[in-house]
């Protein structure tokens, strides 16, 4: 079983659209939770973290469950620009030295 | 945000030469920096963490003696693929991150390698 496993995608909305991405964990001892996107060809960025209480940036909203170790994001109002693959990731600061474990992405394509 | 650089951004070699990849910390002391292996549709793999002045410590399955890892300053760590095969052709990302495990880890802009 993969860490970190996501919906398989691709994903494929309309402007204005909302969309949710979801994400569950294997490592219980996971401690930090992050949402990344990644375009073509390019880096991973930095979305936005995940907490317990849930976070919203803007048009984005992420939630975390301990409990169940599902994380989710969800973008309202998506944009053309939104397109491009979201990856889940997660980190242990005890027993894997800080490294981030990825998931294996949900592409995302908005379209006109 | 903190800036990490690579070096080449794209590089084609043949088969059974090595391929030097550097990565740069710009404005910040790297402590430990990552190097992952991103496959085509396919999400980033930790190849190996490389801490400054120690030896890097491998991923399960990733070869120590093909993939050299050297993380001899702050602010440099290299990645060289020893005997390039066509199935090491993909795209190589390094990050790097200061001296705490809880900070935040910046990510190069990539290596796309083509071995022909």
């Amino acid at each position: 079983r993969k860490e970190v496993e996501q919906d398989p995608g691709p994903f494929n909305v309309p402007e204005g659209a909302t969309v949710a991405f979801n994400c569950t964990y294997s490592n219980s001892a996971s401690q930090s939770f992050f949402w990344y996107r990644q375009d073509c060809r390019k880096e991973p960025k930095l979305l936005m973290s995940v907490y317990s209480s849930g976070n919203e940036d803007g048009r984005f909203t992420a939630q975390l469950n301990r409990a169940s170790q599902y994380i989710s994001l969800l973008i309202r109002d998506s944009k053309l620009s939104d397109s491009a693959t979201y990856l889940c990731v997660v980190r242990s600061l005890y027993n894997q030295g800080g490294k981030l474990i990825f998931g294996q992405g949900t592409e995302l394509s908005v379209k006109p | 945000g903190a800036v990490v650089s690579q070096h080449p951004s794209r590089v084609i070699c043949k088969s059974g030469t090595s391929v030097k990849i550097e990565c740069r910390s710009l404005d910040f002391q790297a402590t430990t920096m990552f190097w992952y292996r991103q496959f085509p549709k396919q999400s980033l793999m930790l190849m190996a963490t490389s801490n400054e002045g120690s030896k890097a410590t491998y991923e399960q399955g990733v070869e120590k003696d093909k993939f050299l890892i050297n993380h001899a300053s702050l602010t440099l760590s290299t990645l060289t693929v020893t005997s390039a095969h066509p199935e090491d052709s993909s795209f190589y990302i390094c990050s790097a991150r200061g001296e705490r495990a809880a900070t935040e880890q910046y990510f190069g802009p990539g290596t796309r390698l083509t071995v022909t």
